[in-house]
């Protein structure tokens, strides 16, 4: 089983829809929980950042972490043609190190 | 400076050749992390390195992976004898370490190197 799981997709939705993007992890000390989009043969750009349990909004999007049942989600309001992007959760513990990511969920808005 | 360059961009090599592939992190940035992402999958945790110090090296990173930071600044990743499952993109990044909760610094990515052996 993965340290990280994330549902592949892919996900298809009309403009302007919500979009729910969800991840679940197996170890208890991530603590640090990143939401990053990737545009086709780009690298991963930091989208969110959360520390431990709660919620994050920046402009149309939302982030959730809820610790105790090791979950979390991306949100993204009046979703947009430009959002069509692969979407990573990643996580990592309070010594820092490496990040672990989910496989990817790939997001598709229809004008 | 502005972000993480990887170079070549693409690489196309025949089976059992070498290859190399540079990174050159953010200018202040300490911290170096070699990634390897496959289609449809995310990235891989291979390596990393703080200043030239390498720290961690993952199970993925077989024998005929090797990378280098030298100076403490740029890398390399280094691929021999290269075999069709090493094709994939590898990705470089890099973050500060500070004096504070290391888990808070943040990782930017470089936009890749795509590597396809024939």
């Amino acid at each position: 089983q993965k340290e990280v799981e994330q549902d592949p997709g892919p996900l298809s939705v009309p403009e302007g829809a919500i979009v729910s993007l969800n991840c679940t992890y197996s170890n208890s000390a991530f603590q640090y929980f990143m939401w990053y989009r990737q545009y086709s043969r780009k690298g991963p750009e930091l989208l969110m950042y959360t520390y431990s349990s709660g919620n994050k909004e920046d402009g149309r999007f939302t982030a959730q972490v809820d610790k105790s049942s090791k979950y979390i989600s991306l949100f993204i309001r009046d979703s947009q043609p430009s959002d069509s992007a692969t979407y990573l959760c990643a996580m990592r513990n309070n010594q820092g190190g490496k990040l672990i990511f989910g496989q990817g969920t790939e997001l598709s808005v229809k004008p | 400076d502005t972000g993480v360059s990887q170079d070549p961009r693409h690489k196309i090599t025949k089976r059992g050749q070498n290859v190399t592939f540079r990174c050159d992190p953010i200018s202040e940035h300490n911290r170096l992390y070699w990634y390897r992402q496959t289609l449809g999958q995310g990235p891989e945790f291979l390596t990393y390195f703080q200043n030239e110090a390498q720290l961690e090296k993952s199970r993925l990173l077989s024998d005929r992976f090797s990378a280098e930071r030298p100076k403490g600044s740029f890398s390399t990743l280094e691929i021999q004898r290269t075999e069709q499952g090493d094709s994939a993109m590898y990705l470089c990044a890099s973050e500060i370490r500070d004096l504070g909760v290391s888990g808070a610094n943040v990782l930017t990515f470089g936009a890749g190197s795509r590597l396809t052996v024939l």
